[in-house]
């Protein structure tokens, strides 16, 4: 089975700063990878995925990662950080099974201080 | 709104009595799931249907749990005999096939007293 490991269960930036969300990825081959973002009491909304083509994805609000197979990491990075980004991310692999069903990382929660 | 919609939002329950969740997935989408989201944690996949046929379920899914998508549209997912383990957030997703994004419903949260 395909895996993700978060590395940080909780990041806290000041707004204007980077943020940088870590990720690694366990797969035996060409994996599908995804970052999801949870705001509370809200839906889970895809932020941008991976899936074979170019290596850095550009997502929604500001939001980037690149796959790097050789470190097999798949990193979330922000320029400078919004309130508005306080939030909890999960970074998610596709299973080839079970209909292509998502495998979510166990989560990191950022904070954003003004 | 065209989004996926669950039913209830929330449910409160007393351990041992059944319920039923409802899940209507966005209207042209065939490939509809269900996750389990506990406190802390990242959504775990539990079962996938295309059209109504339930192809997998993970072994997450004991012999207390059982979905359905009778017609292929709306899905439900019911928990006999609750236990308080089953207190978790219930997350249905819908996609219009495997090379599309999954789009997620609200939830609908349980917690068994």
């Amino acid at each position: 089975a395909q895996s993700v490991t978060q590395l940080d269960s909780h990041v806290s930036v000041s707004e204007g700063t980077p943020v940088l969300l870590r990720c690694n990825y366990s797969s035996s081959y060409s994996p599908s990878l995804f970052w999801y973002v949870q705001h509370p009491n809200k839906g889970l909304q895809l932020l941008l995925k991976y899936t074979s083509a170019a290596t850095l994805v550009k997502g929604i609000n500001g939001f980037e990662a690149e796959f790097k197979k050789s470190e097999t990491s798949f990193h979330l990075t922000k320029p400078s950080a919004h309130m508005s980004d306080a939030a909890e991310y999960f970074c998610v692999v596709s299973e080839r099974y079970s209909g292509y069903a998502l495998n979510f990382g166990k989560g990191t929660s950022l904070l954003v201080t003004p | 709104d065209t989004g996926v919609s669950q039913n209830p939002r929330h449910k409160i329950t007393k351990r041992g009595q059944n319920v039923t969740f409802r899940c209507d997935p966005i209207s042209e989408h065939n490939r509809l799931y269900w996750y389990r989201q506990t406190l802390g944690q990242g959504p775990e996949f539990l079962t996938y249907f295309q059209n109504e046929a339930q192809l997998e379920k993970s072994r997450l899914l004991s012999d207390r749990f059982s979905a359905e998508r009778p017609k292929g549209s709306f899905s439900t997912l019911e928990i006999q005999r609750t236990e308080q383990g089953d207190s978790a957030m219930y997350l249905c997703a819908s996609r219009e096939g495997l090379e599309y994004e999954q789009y997620f419903g609200p939830g609908t949260r349980l917690t068994v007293t």
